[in-house]
């Protein structure tokens, strides 16, 4: 909460387009999380990036591209090869994972819900 | 892959009363966290135990730790319409770099 922003809060896809949800973050955290949330379902990840210009693939990467050109931003582009993209899609932040067990506690922006017409 | 079970899925309760959800890992975790999502929310930290059969308390709200690491509960003493939402844990399993989540439990309070 508070210093995660996510863009925008309702999002809606056409057929065949690519569309970029926007996660931006002013907490000084090196770690920054993808999550897609379906109704009954956990969260389920992404993508995970813990340091500029890197990032790693999650459970559910396919038909999801991100980009970390900088700290503070992880933009997340669902393509149209993501034949279900409708869901609750969360960003979250962390100091580092690994590292230190108290740094990598999660801190999430408010999501954006993305829908198909 | 490590795996977060979580029951139950769903829990309706009076206000008043008591409720308990649980989290099982499949392989042993280094810490355990807690959130809470309120109906079209986000989710919220709540707190992270570390050691083996770690109790905290936070005002009505028990968590506890397995002493083999592998579980964990949340449990709400005389539950509060303020209580309703979806808790979640999380685990972080040692060597690991991403947390995974549980399914969660829906709470709701009936007044």
């Amino acid at each position: 909460d508070g210093g995660i922003t996510q863009s925008p809060k309702y999002l809606f896809r056409k057929e065949g387009q690519n569309v970029t949800l926007s996660c931006e973050q002013n907490l000084n955290h090196d770690a920054m999380y993808w999550y897609r949330q379906d109704p009954g379902q956990g969260l389920r990840l992404i993508y995970y990036s813990q340091i500029v210009n890197d990032f790693q693939k999650g459970d559910i990467a396919e038909g999801y591209s991100v980009s970390r050109e900088k700290k503070e931003s992880f933009p997340l582009t669902v393509t149209s090869a993501q034949k279900n993209p409708t869901a609750f899609y969360l960003c979250a932040s962390s100091l580092r994972t690994g590292l230190s067990l108290a740094k990598n506690i999660q801190y999430f922006g408010a999501g954006t819900r993305l829908s198909v017409l | 892959g490590q795996q977060v079970m979580q029951i139950p899925q769903y829990q309706h309760v009076q206000e008043g009363e008591d409720f308990t959800t649980y989290c099982n890992s499949s392989t042993t975790l280094s810490n355990i966290q807690w959130y809470k999502q309120r109906p079209g929310g986000h989710p919220v930290f709540l707190i992270q135990l570390v050691k083996s059969g770690e109790v905290k308390k936070q005002k009505r709200l028990t968590f506890q730790f397995g002493e083999a690491k592998k579980n964990s509960s949340l449990h709400i003493t005389a539950t509060q319409t303020t209580d309703v939402g979806t808790y979640f844990c999380a685990g972080l399993e040692g060597g690991s770099e991403k947390l995974v989540f549980g399914k969660g439990t829906k709470l709701t309070v009936n007044p």
